[in-house]
Formats: C-alpha cells, sequence, structure tokens
C-alpha cells in the first residue's frame, strides 16, 4: 500500500519557537495532503487542505497565520508552527490522497503523525 | 461536525467476529462509506470503503443497509492487535472529499 512518512516523529520546543513538520508520500504522487490535529482522548480534527502548488484551505477556526502550511511538490507538504505555545502541544497527523482520475473514492493514506511538545 | 453516530465502546474476544455498527442517516447519495482505525498513537489505516453495495477485503466486510443510513463494519476473527479506535465516516467521491472523524468506537479485544 501507499506510505506516508512525517518526520520528526516528535519534538520538543520552547515556547515561542516554530516548528516544522514534514509529510512526504513515498512511492506515490499527491495533489491534495491533509492536516490533521489530535488531542489526548480526543479525535482527529481538520486543520486544513493543502494542495500542491496552491495556497491551502483551513478549516474554520484554524489560524492560517500560526499554521503555515506548504505543499511545494507532488510529494511533500509541510506544516508550521509559528510562535508555539504550550496550548499548541498536540498529535499532528497528515494524510495524502493518490492522484486519481476517473474513480469513485477517496483513499486517504496517513502518516504516523508527529508529537509536539511544547514547554 | 460528523455525520455518523457510532457506539462509544465495544467489547469482543478474541477469535470471535466483532461487529462494529453506524448510523449515518443523512447520507446524500453521492456519499462513500469509509471506516479506517486507529492504535494508539500512530496515525489512521484504512480498513474499507463502500457505496451501496456490501464489500469484503482481507480485513473486514462492510454491510450497507439497503437505505444506506446504517452499516456494520464486522471482523470476522478478531485478534488482540484489532484493538484500537474504529472511525466509520461519510464523504463525497472526488478529489475534493475530505475525510472529517467523529468521535468513532473503541474497540477492546479480549483473550
Amino acid at each position: 500500500g501507499a506510505v506516508v512518512s512525517q518526520h520528526p516523529s516528535w519534538v520538543i520546543c520552547k515556547s515561542g519557537t516554530s516548528v516544522k513538520i514534514e509529510c512526504r508520500s513515498l512511492d506515490f504522487q499527491a495533489t491534495t495532503m491533509f492536516w490533521y490535529r489530535q488531542f489526548p482522548k480526543q479525535s482527529l480534527m481538520l486543520m486544513a487542505t493543502s494542495n500542491e502548488g496552491s495556497k491551502a484551505t483551513y478549516e474554520q477556526g484554524v489560524e492560517k497565520d500560526k499554521f503555515l502550511i506548504n505543499h511545494a511538490s507532488l510529494t511533500l507538504s509541510t506544516l508550521t508552527v509559528t510562535s508555539a505555545h504550550p496550548e499548541d502541544s498536540s498529535f499532528y497527523i497528515c494524510s495524502a490522497k493518490t492522484i486519481t482520475t476517473g474513480t469513485s473514492y477517496n483513499e486517504q493514506f496517513f502518516g504516523p503523525g508527529t508529537r509536539l511538545t511544547v514547554l | 461536525d460528523a455525520k455518523t453516530t457510532q457506539p462509544p465502546s465495544m467489547d469482543c474476544a478474541e477469535g470471535r467476529a466483532a461487529n462494529l455498527p453506524c448510523n449515518h442517516s443523512t447520507i446524500s447519495g453521492n456519499e462513500y462509506v469509509y471506516w479506517y482505525r486507529q492504535i494508539h498513537s500512530q496515525g489512521p489505516q484504512y480498513i474499507i470503503h463502500g457505496l451501496k453495495n456490501n464489500e469484503t477485503n482481507e480485513m473486514a466486510s462492510l454491510i450497507i443497509t439497503e437505505d444506506r443510513k446504517s452499516s456494520t463494519l464486522i471482523l470476522p476473527h478478531a485478534t488482540l492487535r484489532d484493538t484500537a479506535v474504529y472511525y466509520c465516516i461519510v464523504s463525497v467521491s472526488g478529489n475534493t472529499g475530505k475525510l472529517i472523524f467523529g468521535q468513532g468506537t473503541t474497540l477492546q479485544v479480549k483473550p
């Protein structure tokens, strides 16, 4: 099956610093990638949809200036948490969709997640 | 908001079939039913999807009612490694479709 990787798998940073998380589709090209956030004992919350070569579309309530998303190629999307604060500590997960033409479903492949802890 | 309703938790004996229900009474004609699962501290894993017909793959079976308002995911012989949170999601087809996760069902497989 298609493989999605994330780097780093975990990161600890000081309050006020910025952190970049990478999401890569390893064996397929992804025109669309998604970023999710998950707090302990809660479900995944969709943050934004990232399309290659265009600006990301953010879900309601997600600050686009705080969570910068770049999708520069068909295999790489990055999420930068700017000026991180302890409340940004969470599990960040990306997913990627294969390039599909004429298909009738919406299969996404998820990365293993990145655990961010802001001190 | 998620368009599905699932029981918060279920238990299943190892080796027995696990039947996980999902209600999606407001599903639209162009929306598929997807099932994913998430093992603790990992990314979600795709299990199966369907539109109208029942589906089966190496992991599970998906039974969709004729009116499409509910479905059941069946793990035929549950193992301890199947302990996870199972999410039922409805989504439109095509490249614009998004997966909106609800609270899911925590399945505990017991020896």
